[in-house]
């Protein structure tokens, strides 16, 4: 089955630095790359998603890359703000009948004043 | 609009008992998913049902049933609880039968003594 690596565990940043989480998968037929936030005590929520037939997609503060030959995606938070405070989780899928998503481990992102 | 509605929030259960955890969504979503949700292990998948009438195992499935009672109900139970299934446990559910997006609910606590 898919195994997903994510690093680093932890990152801390002061306000308005970037950070970069990183993940590498083992799955050839992975096609899709979802990055989802979870804040204490919540659910998690999905931020940027990817599919394979791009190489990197934007969204305001957040943007996400692909590398397929590599198998590695990464996740790049510029201006980071407290609010960015949170565990971040990577996942893979391939198509099927249903988005089984594996997840990464974790990164969690402390942005200090 | 509820969104994913998950009952009981808390739990508490000695070794040996069995108890049932609920999960309803309104949002006409066709998959649905049971994750565990461990330190530093990420969120695991338990079971899933691609379509109404249809369930499939995870990547941890033992020590677990499930049941799609209909397509807006999806419920995990657990048949004689072990210390090893204290965890958090999050359904979710995705609109398509392909790779998506993951709507989850707010998670329900359960220790096991």
């Amino acid at each position: 089955g898919e195994n997903v690596e994510q690093h680093p565990s932890t990152l801390s940043v002061q306000e308005g630095d970037s950070a970069v989480i990183k993940c590498t998968y083992s799955d050839s037929a992975s096609n899709y790359f979802p990055w989802y936030k979870q804040e204490l005590g919540k659910r998690p929520q999905l931020i940027i998603d990817i599919r394979s037939n791009v190489g990197e997609k934007k969204d305001q503060r957040i943007a996400v890359t692909l590398n397929k030959t590599a198998k590695h995606f990464s996740l790049h938070i510029t201006e980071t703000q407290p609010e960015d405070s949170a565990v971040y989780f990577c996942a893979a899928a391939a198509t099927g009948t249903a988005s089984k998503l594996t997840f990464g481990t974790g990164t969690r992102l402390q942005v200090t004043l | 609009n509820a969104g994913v509605t998950q009952t009981p929030k808390f739990q508490v259960l000695k070794t040996g008992q069995s108890m049932t955890l609920q999960c309803a969504q309104d949002m006409n979503h066709n998959s649905m998913y049971w994750y565990r949700q461990d330190p530093g292990m990420g969120l695991r998948l338990i079971y899933y049902s691609a379509s109404e009438g249809t369930t499939d195992k995870g990547e941890v499935p033992n020590g677990y049933n499930v049941s799609r009672l209909n397509k807006r109900e999806f419920s995990l139970r657990l048949e004689s609880a072990a210390p090893s299934q204290t965890s958090v446990y999050f359904c979710a559910s995705s609109p398509s039968q392909g790779a998506g997006e993951l709507f989850f609910g707010e998670g329900s606590r359960l220790t096991v003594l």
